[in-house]
């Protein structure tokens, strides 16, 4: 079975800019859940989506923002880019369902820095 | 508002020795995972622990669930360097969503 991929890998933007990030989940997982990764701060939730709802939300700025399509792709969009944000983005996927403490499968994650 | 802490930050360890990672929690939580994420690499799900004093094991590492479900310990035995990388503790969120990560122990290995 193949496991979460995310595009792209790599992305290079300057402040101001947006950014689309983009998650595949494992097949059959319906649960898509996103993390930004720092050195400062460690492991943050963003937000999770299961079967194209936004079920919860993290404490992140309005500038971050996702959507789940009709095949539990999902993806995250960051407006007005700052420097705070460079990151490494994290999508993991679960079977989802009213357990909300299933395996997390993370994917590779993609790796934004902002100039 | 809810916190995971996790001790040490930091560990370097001669390879053959013993390593623990310490997750403490502000509640009670419902289960707690962790997870270990190799230098470069994403964080990989170990393990889920679920009831009051639980204790699994997995070849050399031990993890223990807290009595009053508030701490939890990973034990490694005679590392190798294999073991080297970041171990996360992550409980489910008191507002819902995901987990909730701990800081992370990052555990060098010198051979």
């Amino acid at each position: 079975k193949a496991g979460v991929t995310q595009t792209p890998r790599y992305l290079i933007k300057t402040r101001g800019q947006q950014v689309t990030l983009s998650c595949s989940p494992i097949s059959g997982h319906r649960s898509v859940s996103w993390y930004q990764q720092t050195p400062g701060q460690g492991l943050q939730f963003l937000f999770e989506y299961f079967s194209e709802t936004q079920r919860n939300k993290g404490n992140f700025p309005g500038r971050f923002s996702g959507r789940q399509f009709s095949n539990s792709r999902s993806e995250m969009n960051v407006s007005t880019l700052e420097l705070g944000d460079s990151a490494l983005y994290l999508c993991a996927s679960s079977l989802g369902g009213l357990r909300t403490y299933n395996e997390q499968f993370f994917g590779p994650g993609t790796r934004l820095t902002v100039l | 508002g809810q916190q995971v802490m996790q001790i040490p930050q930091y560990q370097h360890v001669q390879e053959g020795e013993d390593f623990t990672t310490y997750c403490n929690s502000s509640t009670t939580l419902s289960n707690i995972q962790w997870y270990k994420q190799r230098p470069g690499g994403h964080p990989v799900f170990l393990i889920q622990l679920v009831k009051s004093g639980e204790v699994k094991k997995q070849k050399r590492l031990t993890f223990q669930f807290g009595e009053a479900k508030k701490n939890s310990s990973l034990h490694i035995t005679a590392t190798q360097t294999t073991d080297v990388g970041t171990y996360f503790c992550a409980a489910p969120r008191d507002q819902g969503g995901k987990l909730i990560f701990g800081q992370g122990t990052e555990l060098s290995v010198k051979p």
